[in-house]
């Protein structure tokens, strides 16, 4: 099955400073990598996601890019604000046997990021 | 729009007691269907899935076990419930595989 290391597993930041943090994936068959936020008792939400057929996706000031030959996708938020303040999950799709996922997402652990005013 | 609403919010229950929570989304129809656990300071871990009504596929061997009665309604069950089921459950479901998911908002059960 798939497997999904993220680091860091805390990260801090000041205000308006950029903040990066990387998956590893394992399975080869995977082609959907979203990105979740959650705050502290709140649902997970996405805030931006990437299929394997780009390298690089951005939203403002949220990019993600992803390195199918490595094996490896990375969230890149910029100009950091406390709001960003949160826990940030990386997931990708969990493939079946026969080559189907059924939308079944492998979640990394998740990083905590501090952004300091 | 669609929606999804879980309850109960909170739930505090002895060992060996049984579970029920239940999960329903608005606003859509054939939808894929998730059970996740998320530890305190963890990430969340896949239970079971659903493709449709009766379908249920479970990800990892435990104490739990799911149902989805209608096509909107999906309800994860254990007849004697451990220490080790504590936890926040959340449900999500997609309009098709590979896209974004829609968490509900949880529910945090602590067993005593």
């Amino acid at each position: 099955g798939e497997n999904v290391e993220q680091h860091p597993s805390t990260l801090s930041v000041q205000e308006g400073d950029s903040a990066v943090i990387k998956c590893t994936y394992s399975d080869s068959a995977s082609n959907y990598f979203p990105w979740y936020k959650q705050e502290l008792g709140k649902r997970p939400q996405l805030i931006i996601d990437i299929r394997s057929n780009v390298g690089e996706k951005k939203d403002q000031r949220i990019a993600v890019t992803l390195n199918k030959t490595a094996k490896h996708f990375s969230l890149h938020i910029t100009e950091t604000q406390p709001e960003d303040s949160a826990v940030y999950f990386c997931a990708a799709n969990l493939m079946n046997a026969g080559g189907t996922s059924y939308g079944k997402l492998t979640f990394g652990q998740g990083t905590i990021l501090t952004v300091h005013p | 729009s669609q929606t999804i609403h879980q309850w109960p919010a909170t739930l505090v229950q002895p060992v060996g007691s049984p579970l029920s929570l239940e999960c329903t989304v608005e606003g859509t129809s054939n939808p894929n269907l998730y059970w996740y656990r998320q530890a305190a300071g963890r990430g969340l871990q896949l239970l079971f899935y659903s493709i449709g009504i009766d379908q249920i596929s479970s990800e990892v061997p435990q104490n739990l076990s799911a149902s989805r009665p209608q096509d909107r309604q999906f309800i994860l069950s254990s007849k004697k419930l451990l220490l080790s089921d504590s936890g926040f459950y959340l449900c999500a479901w997609t309009p098709r595989r590979d896209n974004e998911q829609f968490f509900g908002p949880g529910t945090r059960l602590t067993v005593l």
